[in-house]
């Protein structure tokens, strides 16, 4: 099993629509998470982080938490064609001191 | 805030040679650095972590004599790619992250490196 993964992509959404991305990690005493943004030939780009159970949101984005089922999601609301991108899910586990494991990422299209 | 800039965003150079690319923190100070390599259509390989002052810690299978990574202050960090070969082209990606914001690491835009 792979200690962080991605729901296979690549996904595609029409604009307007809202695009989920889920992630799912197996290390259960990590404590942070993020969502990365990627777009082609550039860095990643943190979008999102959360710590605690629940929902975060920022603007049009919402990551969910939820450690005891060891799933983190991120919802982006009114998808434009500018989101396409690959989202990286990534996780600092217990004992990593602060280095991030990533999945795989997933590629969103989002069409006119 | 949380800008990480390096230098260059490219660079050629001829096998054999060594290359240093920079990674600076412009508006916080990083505990940690971290150097990162990734190949087209794959995802981010970590090769090293940094913290001021100390050795770093390098991924197993990184070569440290052929990776040699200097983190001098709170706001730089060096990687020299020493003679450089072909199969060292890839995209070379620094980060930075401060404990107090619970591991949150901040990019820098990347070094595209190719060796001819």
């Amino acid at each position: 099993q792979k200690e962080v993964e991605q729901n296979s992509g690549p996904l595609s959404v029409p604009e307007g629509a809202i695009a989920s991305l889920n992630c799912t990690y197996s290390d259960r005493v990590s404590q942070s998470f993020f969502w990365y943004r990627q777009y082609s030939g550039k860095s990643p780009e943190l979008i999102m982080s959360i710590y605690s159970n629940g929902d975060k949101e920022d603007g049009r984005f919402t990551a969910q938490l939820n450690k005891a089922s060891q799933y983190v999601s991120l919802l982006i609301r009114d998808s434009q064609p500018s989101d396409s991108a690959t989202y990286l899910c990534a996780v600092v586990g217990g004992t990593s001191y602060g280095k991030l494991t990533f999945g795989q990422g997933t590629i969103l299209t989002v069409h006119p | 805030g949380a800008v990480v800039s390096q230098h260059p965003s490219w660079v050629i150079c001829k096998s054999g040679t060594s290359v240093k690319i920079e990674c600076r923190s412009l508006d916080f100070q990083a505990t940690t650095m971290f150097w990162y390599r990734q190949f087209p259509k794959q995802s981010l390989m970590l090769m090293a972590t940094s913290n001021e002052g100390s050795k770093a810690t390098y991924e197993q299978g990184v070569e440290k004599d052929k990776f040699l990574i200097n983190h001098a202050s709170l706001t730089l960090s060096t990687l020299t790619v020493t003679s450089a070969h072909p199969e060292d082209s890839s995209f070379y990606i620094c980060s930075a992250s401060r404990t107090e914001d619970y591991y949150e690491q901040y990019f820098g835009p990347g070094t595209r490196l190719t060796v001819t």
